[in-house]
């Protein structure tokens, strides 16, 4: 069984600051996705990062994956209350998406 | 908005009682995935349908049952239902067959409570 685990599993910044949240596994991914879901709405697609050691920016998030795709992390610089959501990654491989359980970031204004 | 349309919202019911959770998926899509999203287990996929016949099978109990329909709409049947089958059914669907580097388009969810 493939499994993802995030790290940290809750954080709670105040607005403007950064923050890493990291998506790790044991096992060899063929992508990795990142989905952010807001209360009372279902996960909305952020990134898919394919390559490994592959960095992606959108606006003020950067994805990169790692080297041996078995690893992920989300970078949020000068973090907005907007941010505020359960961010959860996702392996691609010989099965339907995997989900890690999240990290749940809350910024304070 | 998605395009995934998941009825009912919300389903009060009492355990060993039977419900079923319907989904439409977005125009052109022709897999549906159910996931079951709890605070403590995450979001665990449970089955995939592709344009009618069952792709991909995980962490589904005996007591649930799926099926996709010729217009491409899927229900999930969920029966002799426990206190711990609480938990937001989510409803999702891609174009492709595999979900790959695919996206996946979630629908709201239905949040079901048993008692």
């Amino acid at each position: 069984t493939q499994l993802l685990e995030q790290s940290p599993q809750f954080l709670s910044i105040q607005e403007g600051e950064n923050l890493t949240v990291y998506c790790n596994s044991s096992s060899v991914f063929s992508s990795l996705q990142w989905y952010r879901q807001e209360p009372g709405e279902g996960p909305v697609l952020l990134v898919t990062v394919v390559t490994g050691g592959e960095v992606k920016k959108l606006k003020r998030l950067t994805f990169q994956f790692g080297d041996a795709r078995k690893d992920s992390s989300l970078h949020i610089t000068a973090a907005q209350p907007g941010d505020t959501g359960l961010y959860l990654c996702a392996g691609a491989g010989n099965t339907p998406l995997v989900f890690g359980k999240g990290t749940r970031l809350s910024v304070i204004a | 908005d998605s395009g995934v349309t998941q009825t009912p919202k919300h389903l009060i019911t009492a355990t060993g009682q039977r419900v079923t959770l319907r989904c439409s998926p977005r125009s052109g899509d022709l897999s549906v995935y159910w996931y079951q999203q709890s605070l403590d287990q995450g979001l665990q996929f449970l089955i995939q349908y592709y344009n009618g016949e069952e792709r991909a099978k995980g962490n589904i109990l005996e007591r649930f049952s799926a099926q996709q329909f010729p217009d491409l709409h899927s229900e999930l049947n969920l029966s002799s239902l426990e206190l711990g089958d609480s938990a937001l059914y989510f409803c999702a669907s891609s174009v492709g067959g595999t979900s790959g580097t695919g996206e996946l388009f979630f629908g709201e969810g239905s949040r079901l409570t048993v008692l």
